[in-house]
């Protein structure tokens, strides 16, 4: 069984959609939480850092930790074809090498006008 | 602003020569993560590095692979005697200290191709 799971979509919705995307994990020493976005044959670029449970907006993003069922979800609002990508999220443990992150495989966007 | 700077962007190289990713930080950053993305996987880590330091090479493969981060000059991650299984994006991350948290910024990678 993989530490982070994530569904890999593909995942198309229109543009104007509420897109969710979520991961669950098992390790529950996990205490960083990040989103990331990568386009293709591109490297991933940060979007949201969590520290431990709770929700934290920015702009059009939410991102979410519920760390008593070890799942985040990332929300994304008023969706734009520029959204379209693949989004990984990435999780590290306290105690664990500074930077050491555990992805999970992406899942796949696509926003269609 | 330079970002995360990798080079060479794509490589091609046959099975049994050597293979060398180069990476420059970004500016003000001390700490060097390497990362390979192999097709229709996530991202693994697989070494974390400072100057003339290896920290933590916990997920480098035993053999062929080895990485250094010199005083002077960009990082290095070297693949000796490459086979078809090395064929892969390998990115570069940087951080500057421990005070930022764990976020951590990647580079636009290098996709290596061996044939």
């Amino acid at each position: 069984q993989k530490e982070v799971e994530q569904d890999p979509g593909p995942l198309s919705v229109p543009e104007g959609a509420i897109v969710s995307l979520n991961c669950t994990y098992s390790n529950s020493a996990f205490q960083y939480f990040m989103w990331y976005r990568q386009y293709s044959r591109k490297g991933p670029e940060l979007l949201m850092y969590t520290y431990s449970s709770g929700n934290k907006e920015d702009g059009r993003f939410t991102a979410q930790v519920d760390k008593s069922s070890k799942y985040i979800s990332l929300f994304i609002r008023d969706s734009q074809p520029s959204d379209s990508a693949t989004y990984l999220c990435a999780m590290s443990a306290r105690g664990t090498s500074y930077g050491k992150l555990t992805f999970g495989q992406g899942t796949i966007l696509t926003v269609h006008p | 602003n330079a970002g995360v700077m990798q080079n060479p962007r794509h490589l091609v190289r046959r099975r049994g020569q050597e293979a060398r990713l180069r990476c420059s930080p970004m500016k003000g950053h001390s700490h060097v993560y390497w990362y390979r993305q192999l097709p229709e996987e996530g991202l693994k880590f697989m070494v974390y590095l400072q100057k003339e330091n290896i920290i933590d090479e916990s997920g480098m493969p035993k053999e062929r692979f080895s990485a250094e981060f010199p005083k002077e000059g960009p990082s290095i991650l070297r693949i000796q005697q490459v086979v078809r299984g090395d064929s892969a994006a390998y990115f570069c991350a940087s951080s500057p200290d421990r005070s930022s948290g764990n976020t951590i910024y990647f580079g636009e990678g290098s996709w290596l191709t061996v044939v």
